[in-house]
């Protein structure tokens, strides 16, 4: 398996467009997570998922973030309108049960908002 | 509400002296803890967990419910120890895994 896959690696774009970032967590692992990550704050859940569903999307900044798991092998996160705060490295992680702390992440997708 | 701190956001040591990395931590039930590392131009991976007492490339933590802490120990450091490390908690109760702000790492030659 080759673990959590996420595109793009890198996003370099100007405030205002709208960000697309994917997921596709391992096969058989049921939950996904979107996490954030800055210098200032390390790493913040935005939201996770069981099952496709939405559990928990307190760390959702604000309205211009949205995340969906049409699937279980796909999940988006989108930023519309990006804002230069937004700039940060985006994890998603996944795991095989809902009740472990052992999470499985990718390598990450760096967006940078001008 | 649950909540990781890690005092240090960088911490610098030489090759062969020990290392301990702060983590504490609030919540009021019992939580499970873990430390992840994230490795230069690797993924962020679980290095260990609480409940499995185990060493794990020579580290070793324990919780400590009084202080409410799970620092990370290692009586000599490596230079490949070099990384940034998280403190991870989680309910026993739910999946939401709440990350300190990380600890970056440097063992000196």
């Amino acid at each position: 398996d080759a673990g959590v896959i996420q595109s793009p690696r890198h996003e370099v774009t100007e405030m205002g467009q709208e960000v697309t970032l994917r997921c596709k967590p391992i096969s058989g692992h049921n939950s996904l997570f979107w996490y954030r990550q800055t210098m200032m704050r390390g790493l913040e859940l935005l939201i996770y998922f069981n099952n496709n569903v939405p559990i928990d999307d307190s760390g959702m900044p604000e309205d211009r973030f949205s995340a969906k798991m049409p699937n279980a092998s796909f999940s988006t996160l989108k930023i519309q309108p990006s804002e230069p705060r937004d700039s940060a490295v985006y994890f998603c992680a996944s795991s095989p049960t809902s009740y472990t702390g052992e999470l499985f992440f990718g390598e990450g997708s760096r967006l940078t908002v001008l | 509400a649950q909540r990781v701190t890690q005092p240090e956001k960088l911490l610098s040591v030489f090759k062969g002296a020990p290392v301990e990395l702060k983590c504490n931590y609030s919540y009021s039930g019992s939580p499970e803890l873990f430390w992840y590392v994230q490795y230069s131009r690797q993924r962020l991976q679980l290095l260990l967990r609480h409940i499995s007492r185990e060493s794990i490339k020579g580290f070793t933590a324990d919780l400590n419910k009084g202080e409410t802490s799970f620092h990370l120990k290692k009586p000599f450091a490596q230079e490949e120890d070099s990384a940034m490390y998280y403190c991870a908690l989680t309910p026993t109760s739910g999946s939401r895994l709440t990350f300190g702000e990380g600890t970056q790492l440097t063992v000196n030659p």
